[in-house]
């Protein structure tokens, strides 16, 4: 098992580009989610998915969308990129729903200049 | 609106000292609450607590969740500088979302 895997691992885009940050699980994992991370702060949810089809915002959704057309694949997309998006992206899994623990990716560190 | 506090921020120690970690939170639909420990990476999980008064144990870490109170600690004993890191708390709720707390940051010196 590769668990959560995630690509790329480090970006940086200009401002006003576009770009789309791949997640994966080999898991059969029912819940998605994506999170960033500011230096020194805690992560924040931006959208999370209970399953292929079903996408939900989170606590800091703007300027961002998600699909989930497949169990495997939740990509995330940046539209129109600003410097307030630099940071680390952390995209996660778990199942069943309750169960608890989430399992993180390794991370993409994301530079808007 | 959800709310995680964690305290302190920011803690160091030396090699063999006892630390303990506190986490407070307010959140609706609350369904457990999860440790991660992040070393500039990806965080990892520790434990989950679902339970008042029922502690879970690791090796040196040990931890407690109280949820008349509303707040958590985690201990970690003996420490070792392999334990510095981020100590992250995260309460869960409906859908399985984690709301994070700023975190902790241990360093342990030899």
């Amino acid at each position: 098992n590769a668990g959560v895997t995630q690509t790329p691992k480090f970006r940086i885009l200009k401002i006003g580009q576009s770009m789309t940050l791949q997640c994966t699980q080999d898991m059969n994992h029912n819940y998605m989610y994506w999170y960033r991370q500011d230096p020194g702060m805690g992560l924040k949810l931006i959208y999370y998915s209970v399953g292929a089809g079903i996408t939900d915002k989170g606590e800091v959704p703007n300027g961002y969308n998600v699909s989930r057309s497949t169990t495997e694949d939740f990509p995330l997309r940046l539209e129109l990129a600003a410097p307030s998006q630099t940071s680390v992206y952390f995209c996660a899994s778990s199942y069943p729903p309750g169960a608890g623990e989430q399992y993180f990716g390794p991370g993409t560190r994301l530079t808007v200049t | 609106e959800d709310k995680v506090v964690q305290s302190p921020l920011s803690l160091v120690v030396h090699e063999g000292d006892t630390v303990t970690l506190n986490c407070s939170y307010e959140v609706t639909n609350f369904r457990s609450l999860l440790w991660y420990k992040q070393e500039k990476k990806a965080p990892t999980f520790l434990f989950m607590l679902t339970s008042s008064g029922i502690e879970k144990k690791s090796g040196r870490l040990s931890s407690i969740l109280d949820k008349k109170e509303l707040f958590s600690i985690l201990n970690i004993t003996a420490t070792q500088t392999g334990d510095s890191a981020v100590y992250l708390c995260a309460p869960q709720t409906s859908g399985s979302r984690l709301t994070f707390g700023e975190g902790t940051q241990l360093t342990v010196n030899p």
